[in-house]
């Protein structure tokens, strides 16, 4: 059974980093296209970028170019998603997912909560 | 980027009730649509994905359809379980979107 497994939940300060871990476990992980999604408190759905691991290759969403990093580890199966520039905005619960090929997202991790606040 | 409109925000409705939510997205995205159910603390959960096939596992009374710009999710007769928020997702780009969530509540 595929399993997405993410980091612990993450207190930071206003301007700092975090990164936060994704790792697959009892499957395919590198053919498969892998995203970030973060929710705010009380708020919907919001698509932050992705990468298929064998290529490599990442893309974001225009709000967060330039603040946002997606990589992934083919060797233990984790990708990360690390954000910068930390506000009190970015308090949410952020999510990985795994596509099935066309098939949409059923595989998501258990969600991981930042809190950024001085 | 492609905007995805869903309606209506919230909706009041009563077990044994026929629902439907409808997707608007602001160009086309063929049929790459996925419809989501989240329910509070908990990760979405896929119901439908290419419009209108039916993840496996989940219950028949739910079915989508529509193409290109319009879709639609029904759920044919509520259920208890189904009284959650519903997102409308495309993947037709390379950039991906979300509907702004429909939240299904007890009337």
């Amino acid at each position: 059974q595929v399993q997405l497994v993410q980091s612990g939940a993450e207190v930071k300060k206003p301007g700092s980093s975090v990164k936060v871990s994704c790792k697959a476990s009892g499957g395919t992980f590198s053919s498969y296209a892998i995203i970030w999604v973060r929710q705010a408190p009380g708020q919907g759905l919001e698509w932050m970028g992705g990468i298929i691991p064998i290529f490599a290759t990442a893309n974001y969403a225009q709000k967060f170019q330039g603040r946002v990093t997606i990589t992934a580890d083919k060797s233990t199966s984790t990708a990360y998603m690390e954000l910068s520039s930390l506000r009190s905005e970015d308090t949410a619960v952020y999510y990985c997912a795994r596509e099935t090929t066309g098939r949409g997202y059923s595989l998501w991790g258990q969600g991981t909560l930042v809190t950024v606040s001085s | 980027d492609i905007q995805m409109t869903q309606s209506p925000s919230t909706l009041s409705a009563s077990v044994g009730d026929r629902v439907t939510i409808t997707c608007r997205a602001s160009q086309s995205v063929s049929s790459w649509l996925a419809w989501y159910q989240q329910k509070p603390g908990k990760a979405p959960k896929l119901l439908i994905y290419k419009a209108s096939s039916l993840e496996s596992g989940v219950p028949s009374r739910f079915s989508g359809s529509g193409s290109g710009t319009e879709f639609t999710l029904t759920i044919s007769s509520l259920q208890p379980d189904d009284f959650a928020t519903y997102y409308c997702q495309q993947y037709n780009s390379y950039s991906i979107t979300f509907g702004q969530g429909t939240r299904l509540e007890i009337k």
